[in-house]
């Protein structure tokens, strides 16, 4: 599978900032997904994305399919200290079923 | 509805030893697929099976394989550990083919 390049790797920020993340990747993706894990347990999807220029949002959290389809970014705005976490973007191109994952931003927040 | 359940969730083996992990789909689910993440790789894709055929594989040793029983439940095997084997084993299950994929909490594998 092809890696995605995700950064920042980490971020380590006080509660009530906001928060900003991409991805990147040489080839064209239809499905951007965006996923968080905390310790000991498994990705919790966020954000699907299934068009380019789509923007969608969950909460506090805000996700855009890029227009040129290869690259995808995630806003968190006022974050929280329950937002620390791995958060990893994902992408699926049309030639493949499996999904991509990017290496992942670890956030930290302090209150 | 319930979410994806993965047994063990904790497995210690030795090297040359074999394992199965178990991995249960949400209900109505009928694509299973399986990842390993390791901190030096990340996550990567090692198979999906849809209605008991494995449709897709990534690039692992034969050493890993699955399969998938009637009822959806998925089990994947690893024969002769290898120490690089340690990592947690996620599966994820997904209503169709290019539906989103929602993970388990996934098995801690240690090979010693």
């Amino acid at each position: 599978g092809q890696q995605l390049n995700q950064s920042p790797q980490s971020m380590f920020i006080q509660e009530g900032e906001d928060v900003s993340m991409n991805c990147t990747s040489s080839s064209i993706f239809n499905t951007w997904l965006w996923y968080k894990q905390e310790p000991g347990e498994g990705p919790v999807l966020l954000i699907a994305l299934y068009k380019a220029g789509e923007l969608t949002s969950n909460g506090r959290l805000t996700a855009q399919f890029g227009i040129t389809r290869k690259d995808s970014f995630l806003n968190i705005s006022a974050s929280i200290p329950s937002d620390v976490g791995i958060y990893f973007c994902a992408g699926r191109s049309n030639s493949g079923y499996a999904l991509n994952f990017g290496k992942g931003t670890s956030l930290l927040v302090t209150p | 509805k319930a979410g994806v359940t993965q047994t063990p969730r904790y497995l210690i083996k030795t090297r040359g030893q074999q394992v199965t992990l178990s991995c249960s789909p949400i209900s109505g689910h009928r694509s299973v697929s399986w990842y390993q993440q390791t901190p030096g790789q990340g996550l990567q894709f090692l198979f999906e099976y849809f209605s008991e055929t494995q449709r897709n594989k990534g690039n692992f040793p034969g050493r890993f394989s699955g399969r998938q029983f009637s009822n959806s439940r998925s089990e994947m095997n690893v024969s002769t550990l290898e120490l690089g084997d340690s990592a947690l084993y996620l599966c994820a299950s997904s209503a169709g083919d290019t539906d989103t994929q929602y993970f388990g909490p996934g098995t801690r594998l240690t090979v010693l």
